[in-house]
């Protein structure tokens, strides 16, 4: 079965950079999607990006000067990172298996992250 | 973005069939796809594609719609399905999610 893992940081201070690894077990990385969504306070769900099986991958606009998704394959895990981050970015982070038509059949537990001084 | 707008909240009685709507601000195809989550945990896949049930989901839930109208239906409501339900599209870039129903048991 595919379980996924988020650990990092849950306090990060404003204008630092947020980093996130998920740890995948039961799947290889370089089979699939796998991406990063945040829930923020009040149920707002935001998709992030992912990371292809060759490497490549896609971000949100919305997030596209800040954001950067890296994978090590010997590992079997990927990360995120999220720079600058502001008060805004409090939400509890979530990584997830994207199937190749879009949809994430396997997530994270999730870990909260709070912005603040 | 692709807005997808969904009902707040509903209140239905165990042994009760209810429809949960998501409304696409444009054309999704048949990439819909729901989630139930409750609190404290992680959002679990109920249907992708518009209708097909995901692995080891009861059939009491069911999926229906194409284009800009979807529904998800539970039928019968059970005590254990009280939880936040989410839409998502992937067919317009970026993904984009529901701001969810929240479904309440009488």
């Amino acid at each position: 079965e595919v379980q996924l893992q988020e650990s990092g940081p849950g306090l990060v201070k404003p204008s630092q950079s947020l980093s996130l690894t998920c740890s995948v077990t039961g799947y290889s990385i370089t089979s699939n999607y796998w991406g990063w969504i945040r829930k923020f306070p009040g149920n707002k769900m935001e998709w992030m990006g992912y990371i292809s099986y060759s490497g490549s991958t896609s971000y949100n606009p919305s997030l596209k000067s800040r954001i950067s998704i890296t994978r090590d394959t010997s590992k079997n895990q990927f990360f995120l990172q999220l720079n600058s981050v502001t008060t805004e970015d409090t939400a509890t982070y979530y990584c997830a298996e994207r199937s190749r038509r879009g949809w994430f059949a396997y997530w994270g537990q999730g870990t909260l992250v709070t912005v603040s001084s | 973005d692709t807005v997808l707008t969904q009902s707040p909240a509903l209140a239905v009685s165990p042994g009760e069939r209810v429809s949960i709507s998501c409304r696409a601000s444009e054309g999704v195809n048949s990439y819909m796809h729901w989630y139930q989550q409750k609190p404290g945990q992680q959002p679990k896949l109920l249907i992708y594609k518009a209708s097909n049930l995901a692995s080891g989901v009861p059939a009491r839930f069911s999926g229906s719609g194409s284009g800009t109208d979807f529904t998800l239906t539970i039928d019968p409501v059970e005590a254990d399905d009280t939880a936040t339900y989410f839409c998502q599209q992937s067919w317009n870039d970026p993904d984009t999610f529901g701001a969810g129903t929240k479904l309440e048991l009488k």
